[in-house]
């Protein structure tokens, strides 16, 4: 069965430092999405992207936040300037219509 | 904006007994709730979903159900097994202003004891 795939499993940052998180979403989906997870909360949407652009976005996901679909098959987030409090799960997501939403397994951002 | 309740946050059963899960949503205009399961160590997988126009959908041993009058949808799980055990979340969202986000509930621990 197709998967969602994200890299890397485990990434730890120093604070201050810019991070990139990979995805490879399902090969003939057209929707990605990036959520996160703060340890002991909820799973909070950050970002919605179809056609190269940006459709959705929340409050989280201000100038700090990047996304890009940098070629056919991957789709990445960046954090620039990382805080303390932007440690969580970060997952990303994919749809071949805006429903249903199939999760990768996620990235869990530690900064230090 | 959306607001998902669920309850309850840990659940333990027997082997052979039912589950259920409850979730509360806040917007009347939600109308796509999905169910995810998600073991340790991975993502959220997507079990079961329902639309508004549907009160009840089942897939084998697991049902959602749903009032849109007093806005809950409950996850029920008969005949568990040591394996449904895993931390369920529901979601919901609203489509008709072009929005798909979803929006979680926090989460319910389902241990089955064999």
């Amino acid at each position: 069965e197709p998967e969602v795939t994200q890299t890397p499993s485990h990434q730890v940052t120093q604070m201050g430092q810019e991070v990139i998180l990979r995805c490879v979403p399902i090969s003939n989906h057209l929707y990605f999405y990036w959520y996160r997870q703060i340890l002991g909360q909820k799973v909070e949407f950050l970002v919605s992207f179809y056609n190269n652009e940006i459709s959705e976005k929340s409050e989280i996901f201000d100038d700090q936040f990047s996304v890009e679909r940098p070629d056919g098959s991957n789709f990445t987030l960046k954090i620039r300037s990382t805080k303390l409090e932007d440690s969580a799960m970060y997952f990303c997501a994919s749809s071949e219509e805006h429903r249903p939403q199939h999760f990768g397994d996620g990235t869990r951002l530690s900064i230090l | 904006g959306e607001n998902v309740e669920q309850h309850p946050s840990t659940l333990s059963v027997q082997e052979g007994d039912s589950a259920v899960i409850k979730c509360t949503y806040s917007d009347s205009a939600s109308n796509y709730f999905p169910w995810y399961k998600q073991e340790l160590g991975k993502g959220p997988q997507l079990i079961i979903d329902i639309r508004s126009n549907v009160g009840e959908k089942k897939d084998q041993r697991i049902a959602v159900t749903l009032n849109k009058t007093a806005k809950h949808f409950s996850l029920h799980i008969t005949e568990t097994q040591p394996e449904d055990s895993a931390v369920y979340f529901c979601a919901a969202s609203d489509s008709g202003a072009g929005s798909y986000q979803l929006t979680f509930g926090k989460g319910t621990k389902l241990s089955v004891i064999p």
